[in-house]
């Protein structure tokens, strides 16, 4: 799978939009972009996931480049519970393989 | 909403006891893995099973590791003899299907190892 490039960190106002940014220069054709996010050392949570069109779910946005070499996850209004560990990550469509976690983005969402 | 179900929560174990974690996946799913996380390390991937086999596994599942489903719905992890490094949370998950739709992780058993 892909390797991806995540800031370490990013604060962000509550009520204002969250843009977490992530490169995947590598990616192959046949490879999605996964995020999901860890809120304090619970499980991990699947937040959205795509191939190349823009999608949108009732938790965020995910925004893919026409190359497909970055990603932006948008959470239009954050709240305080948003505060959490981001994880972008590509994996081959098909395949049951494991997901490979990286040390994602650290959210901050300040009152 | 489904989930998948760990106990214990937190476990408390002597080094050299055998330990074993235990999930419940969600029903009609297919594919079940155990991921490890020390404590301010990154999500780390053990096992991943599928139709009662092991699928794939990292260097870090070695012969004190062995999962099984012995009765359809549970999955379990054990670790036949802890160390204090085996000290993490331990996070199921399941995975409906082998499209690579969205897994599904319970809230994780946090195995202290004294």
């Amino acid at each position: 799978d892909a390797k991806t490039t995540q800031p370490p960190s990013m604060d962000c106002a509550e009520g204002r939009a969250a843009n977490l940014p992530c490169n995947h220069s590598t990616i192959s054709g046949n490879e999605y972009v996964y995020w999901y996010r860890q809120i304090h050392s619970q499980g991990p949570q699947y937040i959205i996931h795509g191939l190349k069109n823009n999608e949108t779910n009732e938790m965020a946005s995910l925004i893919i480049t026409e190359d497909r070499k970055s990603s932006t996850l948008i959470l239009p209004h954050a709240t305080l519970r948003d505060t959490a560990v981001y994880y972008c990550i590509v994996r081959v469509a098909g395949s049951a393989r494991q997901l490979t976690f990286g040390s994602g983005t650290q959210l901050t969402v300040l009152p | 909403e489904p989930e998948v179900t760990q106990t214990p929560s937190h476990q408390v174990t002597q080094m050299g006891q055998e330990v074993i974690l235990r999930c419940v996946p969600i029903s009609n799913h297919l594919y079940f893995y155990w991921y490890r996380q020390i404590l301010g390390q990154k999500v780390e991937f053990l096992v991943s099973f599928y139709n009662n086999e092991i699928s794939e596994k990292s260097e870090i599942f070695d012969d004190q590791f062995s999962v099984e489903r012995p009765d359809g719905s549970n999955f379990t992890l054990k670790i036949r003899s802890t160390k204090l490094e085996d000290s993490a949370m331990y996070f199921c998950a399941s995975f409906p299907r082998e499209d690579g739709s969205e897994a599904f992780f319970g809230q994780g058993t946090r195995l202290t190892v004294v």
